[in-house]
């Protein structure tokens, strides 16, 4: 099985700054890479999938970099409703199998 | 837009199956290349892929559940569902319900998700 491993476990920052979240995996997975929000009481919300492409309707400060084991999610000007959880997510194509990372909580 | 809907019980005995249905509105569970999953969240231990179901009936399950489940699709319905037997308390978490587009290999829409806990 494929792990995948976020870092910071937190990151607290301010309105306006910049945030750059990683996540790690053990073994290549290409670009098969997405990044989701998920805020309190919520299911997750697509970002960012194929490590660097945005979902329909996502703002264009969420930016996806990365490919084989390092990604990146950038937000670029934080916004008050950005404060959330992130997750990574990787699918491999055989056996077919998706992992999620543990978390990152973005917090003022 | 497709939307997804969980139902079923809330408090599930040890050792009894868990089920659920996944309920799909605003488009077809039909449509080629869409895969349907089920995820759970344990409050400890993040996010979990159970398995999907592809409207032909074609299953494959996360291999460290695949002993107890079961998904089933009833396209008349357009719905999906979940069986999970010989629950324990480690089975207590939020189930989610989910769209799979190979095109992305990632999961949207999402349904709300629904909290079932295993307690006697």
């Amino acid at each position: 099985e494929i792990v995948m491993t976020q870092s910071p476990d937190t990151l607290s920052v301010s309105p306006g700054e910049r945030a750059t979240l990683s996540c790690r995996a053990s073994q290549s997975v290409v670009t098969n890479l997405a990044w989701y929000q998920q805020k309190p009481g919520q299911a997750p919300r697509l970002l960012i999938y194929r490590a660097s492409t945005r979902a329909t309707g996502i703002p264009a400060r969420f930016s996806g970099s990365g490919s084989g084991t390092e990604f990146t999610l950038t937000i670029s000007s934080l916004q008050s409703e950005d404060f959330a959880i992130y997750y990574c997510q990787q699918y491999d194509n055989w056996p077919p199998s998706w992992t999620f990372g543990q978390g990152t909580k973005v917090e003022v | 837009q497709v939307q997804l809907q969980e139902s079923g019980p809330g408090l599930v005995r040890p050792s009894q199956t868990l089920s659920l249905t996944c309920s799909v509105s605003g488009g077809s569970i039909s449509r080629e290349s869409f895969y349907w999953s089920w995820i759970r969240q344990h409050p400890e231990r993040g996010l979990e892929w159970i398995g999907y179901i592809y409207y032909t009936g074609n299953t494959y399950y996360n291999p460290s559940l695949r002993s107890r489940v079961a998904m089933s699709v009833d396209t008349s319905k357009n719905q999906f569902s979940l069986n999970l037997t010989s629950v324990t308390a480690a089975d207590t978490a939020v189930y989610y319900c989910a769209r799979e587009w190979e095109g992305t290999r990632a999961f949207d829409p999402w349904g709300r998700g629904t909290l079932v806990t295993v307690s006697s």
